[in-house]
């Protein structure tokens, strides 16, 4: 099984101010690469794909990179709306997928 | 646009069996290469991938949970179904279910159900 960690578990950052959030996975997965939006009592929303390709109405300040083993999602200029839960999901084990743990982005 | 919503029981007790409904607009689960998948989320906890169908009756099943799990559809109603049996407390979790696309770029989930809260007790 393929095992993604997220890093930080919670991450504090004030309005304005950029993030960076880390996905490793344990073994290569290429850019077979997904990153997830989730606030409490939503759907999680799709942000990036293909590790670096932004989903349909994704604003320009989601950015995603990285390929094998260790991926960045950067969020810049936070917006109060940017504070929820990223989870990154690798699919290049098809079907056998996996998610990281996420990370929560906080107001600081 | 294509929407997808869960429902089915909020509290099921030990042993008996799941049964959740995935019901979507905005795509055929005839069109080659839609596909539905079934994630769950226990509280506290990572996302778990459960189940995949796809539009040729392609089903994919996670192999830890493969003996109880079955996925079905109905493409007359836009539903999928997810069954679960004999659960346990520890199958307590936000159930959700998702669209993928087989020939997109991955098999990522471009859209989700909001997902439904089952917590299972006596």
């Amino acid at each position: 099984e393929i095992v993604m960690t997220q890093s930080p578990a919670t991450l504090s950052v004030s309005p304005g101010e950029g993030a960076t959030l880390s996905c490793r996975a344990n073994q290569s997965v290429s850019n077979n690469l997904a990153w997830y939006q989730h606030k409490p009592g939503q759907a999680p929303r799709l942000l990036i794909f293909g590790a670096s390709t932004r989903a349909t109405g994704i604003p320009a300040r989601f950015s995603g990179s990285g390929s094998g083993t260790e991926f960045t999602l950067t969020v810049s200029r936070l917006q109060s709306e940017d504070f929820a839960v990223y989870y990154c999901h690798q699919y290049k084990s098809w079907p056998l997928i996996t998610f990281g743990q996420g990370t929560r982005l906080e107001i600081k | 646009q294509i929407t997808l919503r869960e429902s089915g029981p909020t509290v099921v007790k030990p042993t008996q069996t799941l049964t959740l409904t995935c019901t979507f607009s905005g795509f055929s689960l005839t069109t080659r290469g839609m596909g539905v998948g079934w994630i769950r989320q226990p509280p506290g906890k990572a996302l778990e991938w459960l189940t995949f169908i796809y539009w040729d009756d392609d089903l994919r099943y996670s192999p830890s949970l493969r003996s109880r799990i079955t996925i079905t559809k109905d493409t007359s109603k836009n539903q999928v179904v997810l069954e679960m049996t004999n659960m346990d407390p520890v199958d307590t979790a936000t159930y959700y279910c998702a669209h993928t696309n087989y020939y997109g770029s991955g098999h990522h989930f471009d859209y989700w159900g909001q997902g439904a809260l089952v917590t299972v007790s006596s």
